[in-house]
This record gives C-alpha cells, sequence and structure tokens, in this order.
C-alpha cells in the first residue's frame, strides 16, 4: 500500500541555517508528490509538488526533489527564515478517490 | 469571504452530546474531504465527497456522519464521542478526480475536545 514516512522533529535552527526534512515513501505505480506547511492557527496549503521522477518542485526557496531510486522527496531550504515556523507534511498522490497519504508532520521552530 | 471556511473552530462536549462540525468552500470545487488530525500520527481521510456523491468512508466509527447537501456545503455530525476522538479536524476541497492537480485546500480546522 502507500505510505510516507518523514523526520519526526521537532527542528530548532536558527535564522539562515540550512534545512532539510526527510521523506521516503512506497508507493504503487508512479505517484504525485507534495510538500504542505501548516502555520500556526491555520490550515495545511500546498507548498510544492513534483508528479514524476527527477522533477524537481520549488516555492519560497523551498525546494525537493523526486527521486525514484531512493523513493525520496526531501525538503530543503539554504537559508530559513523566523516566518518558515511551522509544521510540515510530506504527502504522496493516491489513486481511486483522489486523496493523499500524508506524513506525520515535522514541527520546525527558527529562532533569531 | 474566500477559502475554506470551518466553524466552531473550537468545540468542547461531553460523550453524550450531539453536536455538528461545519464546512464551507468558495472556490467552486466539487470534492470535499474531512480529515482528522492527532498528535504525532498522519493525517487520516475520514470521508470524501465528490459532487455531492460519498466516494470514501475509510472504516471510520458510526458516531460520524457526514452530510453533503451541496457542493459548496460539508457537515461532521458528532454523537456519542469518545475521549480518544479530541483531534483537529480538518475540512478540505479539490477539484474534481479528473481534472484533479493534487492540490487540496484546507480549513483552519475545528478543534474538538471530548470530556
Amino acid at each position: 500500500g502507500n505510505s510516507v514516512t518523514q523526520m519526526e522533529g521537532p527542528v530548532t535552527l536558527s535564522e539562515e541555517a540550512f534545512l532539510t526534512i526527510n521523506c521516503t515513501y512506497t508507493a504503487t505505480g508512479y505517484p504525485s508528490l507534495f510538500w504542505y506547511v501548516q502555520y500556526p492557527g491555520e490550515g495545511l496549503q500546498l507548498l510544492l509538488k513534483a508528479t514524476k521522477a527527477d522533477d524537481k518542485g520549488s516555492n519560497k526557496g523551498f525546494e525537493a526533489t523526486y527521486r525514484k531510486e531512493t523513493t525520496s522527496f526531501h525538503l530543503e531550504k539554504g537559508s530559513v527564515q523566523v516566518s518558515d515556523s511551522a509544521v510540515y507534511f510530506c504527502a504522496l498522490g493516491g489513486t481511486g478517490a483522489n486523496n493523499l497519504f500524508f506524513g506525520t508532520g515535522t514541527r520546525l521552530t527558527v529562532i533569531p | 469571504e474566500t477559502g475554506v471556511t470551518q466553524t466552531p473552530r473550537h468545540l468542547v462536549m461531553g460523550m453524550t452530546n450531539k453536536k455538528s462540525l461545519k464546512c464551507e468552500q468558495h472556490l467552486g470545487h466539487n470534492a470535499m474531504y474531512w480529515y482528522k488530525q492527532s498528535a504525532k500520527k498522519p493525517l487520516e481521510l475520514m470521508f470524501v465527497y465528490s459532487l455531492e456523491e460519498r466516494v470514501e468512508n475509510n472504516s471510520v466509527p458510526s458516531r460520524f456522519s457526514p452530510e453533503c447537501p451541496n457542493s459548496s456545503h460539508l457537515f461532521l455530525h458528532l454523537h456519542t464521542l469518545q475521549p480518544e476522538d479530541s483531534a483537529l479536524y480538518l475540512c478540505a476541497s479539490s477539484h474534481f478526480r479528473g481534472l484533479n492537480t493534487g492540490e487540496l485546500f484546507f480549513g483552519e480546522g475545528s478543534r474538538l475536545t471530548v470530556l
């Protein structure tokens, strides 16, 4: 079946540090992969996505590359800001009823 | 209003109460979802409605009862819940699956506490 495993966290970084949040997946077929972000007190919103192997999704300075050989979709940012503090969810696009399989979320706190 | 709106934002109820959560979307979508978000667990898909018909029910206990009267509104009726049902309930919407880009639009959630 489909599943996503992401690093648990929490992750605490200083401003301008490099960020990596690991995500690996198990899936049948060739799913799309997503990163969603949940800022405090808000719902989830799509951060970036990749629909096929070797695609790189990017947005707001964040990047993730769809690696089929390692079944991974790690999230990276070269220089984090305090405003990036949030919970980040890796997700895998399922088939059938148009739904997503989410990871457990990784809480990121960026300190000045 | 724009986006996906959920009410109430916070709800405290006893195990014998009956209450409802409401979700409204103003995005012109025709698929709507209920997810349950619990600490340290993946988001759990509960129900999916597409074109106002339920297309997925992920083995959710009958004490949760969804209702989708039209493509803009979704309800979750709650009855005789258990303390372990305490969680953040998220509503989301998207375009119909055939046009779907994989992007769901989420509301801010209803924080439910069952005493």
